[in-house]
């Protein structure tokens, strides 16, 4: 099956530093990968639509100069949260299309990653 | 714009119960359905989905949901529940294959000896 990798799994950092969390889709290319965010006990709430070769897509609320994505291949994409605070504390999570699914029984079903907690003392 | 309302914030069955999670959906059009399971810090796994022909489908670890038009729903159903079942639920819609999908606030589910 389709393996999405995130890395690092959890991370501790000060607050004024930056953090980068990286998705790695291992056995698919994924010309579009979406970031989700995860507070406490509570659902995902989508962030932005990352897109291989192109600019991220953000979500309303979402500051772009915070969460800056990267996408430079078609099996990775980064997310960096610049000059963090406790506020970012939370659950991150990617997902992933494998490009090459695109109809079928296969339509539609994005593959996650594990998560990357992020703790900002 | 779509939606998905998970109407259960936590549910608690015995094992070797029946289960049923509840999910309605807003959207125009016919969606694209999803139910996910999530064990504690962990990502999310696919239990099924659902984008065309028969209504009732099958997913991993004995799960079947029924998408029902008439009532926007897609009730997530197990015949009897198993202690590792205790995980928190997600039903998601998606407008198509392409775009994100939108995910409900969850259901958490215990299992009681």
């Amino acid at each position: 099956g389709a393996v999405v990798s995130q890395h690092p799994s959890w991370v501790i950092c000060k607050s004024g530093t930056s953090v980068k969390i990286e998705c790695r889709s291992l056995d698919f290319q994924a010309t579009t990968m979406f970031w989700y965010r995860q507070f406490p006990k509570q659902s995902l709430m989508l962030m932005a639509t990352s897109n291989e070769g192109s600019k991220a897509t953000y979500e309303q609320g979402v500051e772009k100069d915070k969460f800056l994505i990267n996408h430079a291949s078609l099996t990775l994409s980064t997310l960096t949260v610049t000059s963090a605070h406790p506020e970012d504390s939370s659950f991150y999570i990617c997902s992933a299309r494998d490009r090459l699914r695109g109809s079928g029984e296969n339509t539609g079903e994005l593959f996650f990653g594990e998560g990357s907690r992020l703790t900002v003392l | 714009a779509q939606s998905v309302t998970q109407p259960d914030i936590h549910i608690t069955v015995s094992e070797g119960a029946s289960l049923e999670l509840r999910c309605n959906y807003s959207y125009g059009a016919t969606p694209y359905l999803f139910w996910y399971v999530q064990s504690p810090g962990q990502g999310l796994q696919l239990l099924l989905k659902y984008f065309s022909g028969d209504t009732l489908v099958q997913g991993i670890k004995g799960f079947e949901a029924e998408f029902k038009r008439s009532q926007s729903s897609f009730n997530l159903r197990k015949p009897s529940v198993h202690w590792s079942d205790a995980a928190e639920y997600f039903c998601a819609v998606g407008a198509n294959g392409n775009t994100p999908l939108v995910f409900g606030k969850g259901t958490r589910l215990s299992v009681i000896a």
